[in-house]
C-alpha cells in the first residue's frame, strides 16, 4: 500500500514553541486523520479532518487540509513535555476500508 | 468517547507456543477491525484487515496460517499467533471502525508486546 510521507522525521523544540508537523499523500481521500503514539502504547486519535474542510481547531491543536496539494499540517500551540510522542497522520481513502498511515514524525518537547 | 481494549498487554514465552490477543470495541460496534504490527521507530504495517462474520483479508506478505483472525461478533476479534517464534517477537496493535459511518475515525487498542524466547 502507498504510505503518505511526514516531515520532519523528527522534531525537538522547547516547550512554549509551537510545533508544525506535514503530511503528503498521493490518493482522493475521504478524510485525513491525526494519530499520537506515546511510547511503547497504542495510538490516540487527535482530529479528523474531512476532504472538505480546509480547517480544524482541538484545543492547542490546528490542522489543516489542502486537498489541492494531498497535503495536511498539524500544529501544536505552547508544547508541553508531555507533548513528546510520535505524530501519525492517516489517510482514509476513497474506496478502501483501511487507513494509510504517514511514517510518523517523532516529536520531543524539551523542558 | 469510543474505546478499544486489547488484552494482554504484555506476553513472553517459550519458542513454539501459541499466543491469543483479543480486540474488544467497548461503546461502539465494529464492523471492521485491523490487525498491525510495530516495529521500534517505524510506522504500523497493516497485517490484515477483519470484517464481523467473514474471513479476514491479509496483506501481501502475511502468513494468514502462521497468524490466524476471527471476528465472530460486532465486538471481539482475536489474533492468534500460531507456534510463536523469536522473529514474531514484536508490538501488536488493534483498530476498530464501524464502517457504517464513513467519517468515523478509527481507534486502537493499547497494543501488545510480545516476546518470544
Amino acid at each position: 500500500s502507498q504510505q503518505g510521507e511526514e516531515d520532519p522525521q523528527a522534531l525537538s523544540i522547547q516547550e512554549g514553541e509551537n510545533a508544525t508537523m506535514n503530511c503528503s499523500y498521493k490518493t482522493s481521500i475521504n478524510n485525513l486523520q491525526w494519530y499520537r503514539q506515546n511510547s511503547g502504547r497504542g495510538l490516540v486519535h487527535l482530529i479528523l479532518i474531512r476532504s472538505n474542510e480546509r480547517e480544524k481547531h482541538s484545543g492547542r491543536l490546528r490542522v489543516t487540509l489542502d486537498t489541492s496539494k494531498k497535503s495536511s499540517s498539524l500544529l501544536i500551540t505552547a508544547s508541553r513535555a508531555a507533548d513528546t510522542a510520535s505524530y501519525f497522520c492517516a489517510t482514509d481513502n476513497q474506496g478502501a476500508q483501511k487507513l494509510v498511515f504517514g511514517q510518523g514524525t517523532r516529536l520531543t518537547i524539551n523542558p | 468517547g469510543a474505546v478499544v481494549s486489547q488484552h494482554p498487554s504484555r506476553v513472553i514465552c517459550k519458542s513454539g507456543t501459541s499466543v491469543k490477543i483479543e480486540c474488544r470495541s467497548l461503546d461502539f460496534q465494529a464492523t471492521t477491525m485491523f490487525w498491525y504490527r510495530q516495529f521500534p521507530k517505524q510506522s504500523l504495517m497493516l497485517m490484515a484487515t477483519s470484517n464481523e462474520g467473514s474471513k479476514a483479508t491479509y496483506e501481501q506478505g502475511v502468513e494468514k496460517d502462521k497468524f490466524l483472525i476471527n471476528h465472530a461478533s460486532l465486538t471481539l476479534s482475536t489474533l492468534t499467533v500460531t507456534s510463536a517464534h523469536p522473529e514474531d517477537s514484536s508490538f501488536y496493535i488493534c483498530s476498530a471502525r464501524d464502517l457504517r459511518n464513513s467519517n468515523q475515525p478509527q481507534h486502537f487498542g493499547d497494543g501488545t508486546r510480545l516476546s518470544i524466547l
